[in-house]
């Protein structure tokens, strides 16, 4: 069946190292993958998204990485900042109403 | 920047109550969504709905839940009867394309609800 799923429910890194968050799915058929931002109390906050035609999208301090072969996501977060402390989903679409399936979540802790 | 917000931030309701949670999607968007996340479990999707009517609804989105979009501003979220595992927060989203295909979903704060 669908699943959209995270490696590793927690990360704890240095503030200025880079992170890495994973993410694997299921579905071959999907075509259209984004991440997301969670601070506690608020909701999924967009960050960046990548189409399956594509295989590195990036942005301001981030970077995604679709590899479909192995059907593996990962974000990529540069010069890691305590500001970017949440939990992190991966989510994907795979058909034409919009519906987004969500992974588990990843908790980033930053250290100071 | 022009954001999705959502009336109550928290709804207290008894078992059996009929709750209405509401959503104010962005204003020049035409898809909107409505999610929930159960404490500490992922977002799962519920409904998606497009010129007035329902594009898409998953299993959890049963009789007992209703959408509407009562004038061009709000979109609402009903639940008739509710029940102990109804608690969960609940995301409005809204997007001006197709989600995927042409456009991006942005979320609103959330409702959470709670059901005793």
């Amino acid at each position: 069946g669908e699943s959209v799923g995270l490696h590793l429910p927690t990360l704890s890194v240095q503030e200025g190292d880079n992170s890495i968050i994973n993410c694997a799915y299921s579905n071959s058929a999907s075509d259209y993958f984004i991440w997301y931002k969670q601070e506690s109390g608020k909701g999924p906050q967009f960050i960046i998204d990548i189409r399956s035609n594509m295989d590195k999208r990036q942005g301001q301090r981030v970077t995604v990485l679709l590899n479909k072969t192995v059907k593996h996501l990962s974000l990529q977060i540069a010069a890691t900042q305590p500001g970017d402390s949440a939990v992190y989903f991966c989510a994907e679409n795979n058909d034409w109403g919009g519906k987004l399936i969500f992974g588990q979540g990843t908790e980033l802790s930053v250290k100071p | 920047e022009p954001e999705v917000t959502q009336t109550p931030s928290h709804q207290v309701t008894q078992m059996g109550q009929e709750v209405i949670l509401r959503c104010v999607p962005i204003s020049n968007h035409l898809y909107f969504y409505w999610y929930r996340q159960i404490l500490g479990q992922k977002v799962e999707f519920l409904v998606s709905f497009y010129n007035n009517e329902i594009s898409e609804k998953s299993e959890i989105f049963d009789d007992q839940f209703s959408v509407e979009r009562p004038d061009g501003s709000n979109f609402t979220l009903k639940i008739r009867s509710t029940k102990l595992e109804d608690s969960a927060m609940y995301f409005c989203a809204s997007s001006y394309g197709l989600a995927g295909i042409t456009d991006t979903q942005y979320f609103g704060p959330g409702t959470r609800l709670t059901v005793l």
